[in-house]
């Protein structure tokens, strides 16, 4: 299973644009890379996903380089509302893998 | 359509007693996977059911187990219950058969269980 290396944390201010990066130098072919955000007691929330090049959805982007050793979330002009865990998932459908959480980015966001 | 429903959303439980905890999935899903989270050892997985069937289990031990149900609806059980074992209990449903990365989980709001 691929391993990801994210910041343990980060601080932003209200209306800035936040990029987090998710390191997974050993990804495989069949993997994809896969953003979920938690508030404190609640579920993880599906964030975006993708396989290559760059994802937009009305939440988020989410920029793969050729290379897909990482990738970037990025939360553009973020809210207070937007102070989370944001976890980054690389695997795929083969047989044995399970989801693997890893330690998360805590998001601060400041007024 | 309503979300991922987990019941009780807090218990509170004595040493060497046991639990049961549920959860109804998302209409529609078959797939059901169960999570345990803590400060200290962060999300990790329990197992997942398919169609009734445990597809995967993680590194816990024989005290937790869980099952299916006909309908999806999942429950999950830990017996002898430790201090150890508090921790958020996340459930998640999914339209694909396997909890994996690839395929997008549906949480829900978890149920805090405190032993004592």
């Amino acid at each position: 299973l691929a391993k990801t290396t994210q910041p343990i944390s980060m601080d932003s201010y209200e209306g800035q644009e936040v990029n987090i990066t998710c390191s997974h130098n050993n990804i495989a072919t069949n993997d994809y890379i896969t953003w979920y955000q938690q508030f404190p007691s609640q579920g993880p929330r599906f964030i975006i996903q993708g396989y290559k090049t760059k994802v937009t959805n009305e939440v988020a982007s989410l920029f793969i380089p050729a290379d897909r050793k990482s990738s970037t979330l990025s939360l553009p002009r973020v809210s207070l509302s937007d102070t989370a865990v944001y976890y980054c998932l690389v695997g795929s459908n083969n047989a044995g893998n399970m989801l693997t959480f890893g330690g998360g980015t805590r998001l601060m966001v400041k007024p | 359509k309503a979300g991922v429903t987990q019941t009780p959303r807090y218990l509170i439980k004595t040493r060497g007693q046991q639990v049961t905890l549920s959860c109804s999935p998302i209409s529609g899903h078959r797939s059901v996977s169960w999570y345990q989270q803590t400060p200290g050892q962060g999300l990790q997985f329990l197992f997942e059911y398919f169609s009734e069937t445990q597809r995967n289990k993680g590194n816990f031990p024989g005290r937790f187990s869980g099952r299916q149900f006909s309908n999806s609806r999942s429950e999950m059980n830990v017996s002898t219950l430790e201090l150890g074992d508090s921790a958020l209990y996340l459930c998640a449903s999914s339209l694909q058969e396997r909890a994996t990365a690839k395929n997008i989980q549906y949480f829900g709001a978890g149920t805090r269980l405190s032993v004592l």
